[in-house]
C-alpha cells in the first residue's frame, strides 16, 4: 500500500533558524516520484521539487535543499536560515507510475505546519 | 493560460441536496485527482483519473460520485450533501511519471459548507 507520513504536525521556530521537516514513505513500487508543496496561509499550492526513485542526489536550491534516502524511504525538506515568509504548511506527496491501467494515485502526507517567529 | 480552473468557489448547500463540482484542465493532462483538505487531516484523495472514460477510487470514496467523459474536465458529485462533507475540495491534473514535467497542478479550492 502506499502511505506517506509526516510524522510533525506543527514547529516553531524563531527567524534564522535551520528546520528541517521530515518526511516517510511506504510503497511497493520500483518507479515512483516524490514531492514536495507549500501551502501558505492564503491556501493555494504552490510545487516546490519533485524527486524521482533512481535519483538520490540530494538537492540545494537557494535556502531549501532536500535529502532523499531510498535505504529509509525518507525524503527529508530542511529551509536554512528561515524567515517569517516559510511560515506555511508543508506537503510531502508520493506518486506511483499506471502499470496495466493499475496505479496513478498522488498521496499526501497529513502536513507539517511551520510557524517562523520574528 | 488557465490551468486548472475549479467552478464554483464557494458553496452553501443544505443537508441532502446534491451538486457538481467542476474540474477544468487545458494542459492537456491524462491524470486528475479530486482531493478534500480538512483542518489536521492533510489532502485526502476522494476519486482519481488516469485517462478519459476511466476513474477510480482513492482513500475517502463513500459520499462521492465522479465521472471523466472529456479528457479536460473531472466532475465531483453530492448526491445527497451531508455535514461531513463541509471541507475545502481541490482539483489537480498531471502527466504521466516520466514525460517532461510531471508535478501536479492544483485548482484554487472549492469552499463548501454543508448546513
Amino acid at each position: 500500500a502506499q502511505k506517506v507520513t509526516q510524522a510533525q504536525t506543527e514547529i516553531s521556530v524563531v527567524e534564522k533558524e535551520d528546520v528541517t521537516l521530515d518526511c516517510v514513505y511506504e510503497t511497493r513500487d520500483t518507479t515512483y516520484y516524490l514531492f514536495w508543496y507549500k501551502q501558505p496561509p492564503s491556501g493555494e499550492l504552490v510545487f516546490l521539487i519533485r524527486r524521482n526513485s533512481f535519483d538520490e542526489q540530494n538537492e540545494i536550491s537557494g535556502r531549501y535543499s532536500w535529502n532523499f534516502q531510498k535505504s529509509t524511504s525518507s525524503f527529508n525538506f530542511t529551509i536554512t536560515a528561515s524567515q517569517v515568509v516559510d511560515s506555511a504548511v508543508y506537503f510531502c506527496a508520493l506518486s506511483e507510475e499506471v502499470l496495466y491501467n493499475q496505479g496513478g494515485k498522488l498521496i499526501f502526507g497529513q502536513g507539517t505546519e511551520l510557524s517562523v517567529k520574528p | 493560460n488557465a490551468g486548472v480552473t475549479q467552478t464554483p468557489k464557494f458553496r452553501v448547500l443544505k443537508t441532502g441536496q446534491s451538486m457538481t463540482l467542476l474540474c477544468a484542465q487545458d494542459m492537456n493532462h491524462e491524470y486528475m485527482y479530486w482531493y478534500r483538505q480538512d483542518p489536521g487531516m492533510g489532502l485526502r484523495l476522494i476519486h482519481y483519473s488516469v485517462g478519459e472514460g476511466t476513474t477510480a477510487k482513492g482513500e475517502v470514496p463513500d459520499g462521492y460520485n465522479v465521472s471523466r467523459l472529456k479528457k479536460q474536465n473531472f466532475l465531483l458529485g453530492l448526491e445527497s450533501a451531508a455535514p461531513s462533507q463541509t471541507s475545502v475540495y481541490f482539483c489537480a491534473s498531471r502527466p504521466p511519471l516520466g514525460r517532461g514535467n510531471t508535478e501536479a497542478f492544483f485548482g484554487q479550492g472549492t469552499r463548501l459548507t454543508v448546513v
